[in-house]
């Protein structure tokens, strides 16, 4: 099956600090999304992004499917933005599923 | 406002003690999805439908049932339920082609004693 690989594994900022994470994948895929795991366990959407470069309000990300990765860049980082973020791919063949990278866990400390 | 819905948030069973986790969505999706997430693992695809009366296997199947009567409606049954079934369910839903954005309900977290 298709490989995630996320990076770094954690990440721990001072509130108002920049980051990207990183997404790596195996395959081609028709679909990848970021999310965000808050304290909660609820799973939030936070774009839709096969291809190109996305932006909402202080989140970005670029996806580069010829070379397989994509980014997810957080600009002045918040305490909200703690949790754990998720890269999900589906492959362009085969049964329809999502396949989760292991995600980025994020600290922002006050 | 679009969205999947689950129900309940949080539950703690018996084991053998028959349970139904429901999932609703409102955006006329034809495809919906179950997944369990639990540490070390990730998040794992259970069931998936691809319309009304089309159901199938995913990764973790063991243990589950599913049913798909109405387009809105696909609930997650556990028909005698075990402690290594404690996780945290995950219904997702989309449009029917390969490759449309999936919306996740807010998730319900299971406990079987």
């Amino acid at each position: 099956g298709i490989q995630v690989e996320q990076s770094p594994p954690d990440l721990i900022l001072q509130e108002g600090a920049n980051s990207t994470l990183r997404c790596n994948f195996s395959d081609s895929v028709n679909n990848l999304q970021w999310f965000h795991q808050n304290p909660w366990g609820q799973l939030i959407n936070l774009f839709y992004i096969p291809s190109g470069t996305k932006q909402n309000g202080r989140l970005s990300a670029t996806t580069v499917a010829t070379e397989r990765y994509s980014l997810l860049y957080i600009s002045s980082s918040q305490t909200t933005d703690s949790g754990v973020y998720f890269c999900a791919v589906e492959r362009k063949t085969g049964r329809r599923a999502l396949t989760f990278g292991s995600g980025t866990r994020l600290q922002v400390q006050p | 406002e679009a969205q999947v819905t689950q129900n309940p948030r949080y539950l703690i069973t018996v084991t053998g003690k028959k349970l139904t986790v429901t999932c609703s969505q409102n955006m006329n999706h034809e495809y919906m999805s179950w997944y369990r997430q639990d540490p070390g693992l990730g998040l794992r695809q259970i069931y998936y439908s691809m319309n009304v009366e089309v159901t199938d296997k995913g990764d973790v199947p063991e243990g589950y049932k599913v049913s798909r009567k109405e387009k809105r409606n696909f609930p997650l049954i556990l028909e005698s339920p075990s402690p290594n079934q404690t996780s945290l369910y995950f219904c997702a839903s989309s449009l029917s082609r390969l490759g449309d954005g999936y919306t996740f309900g807010s998730g319900t977290r299971l406990t079987v004693v």
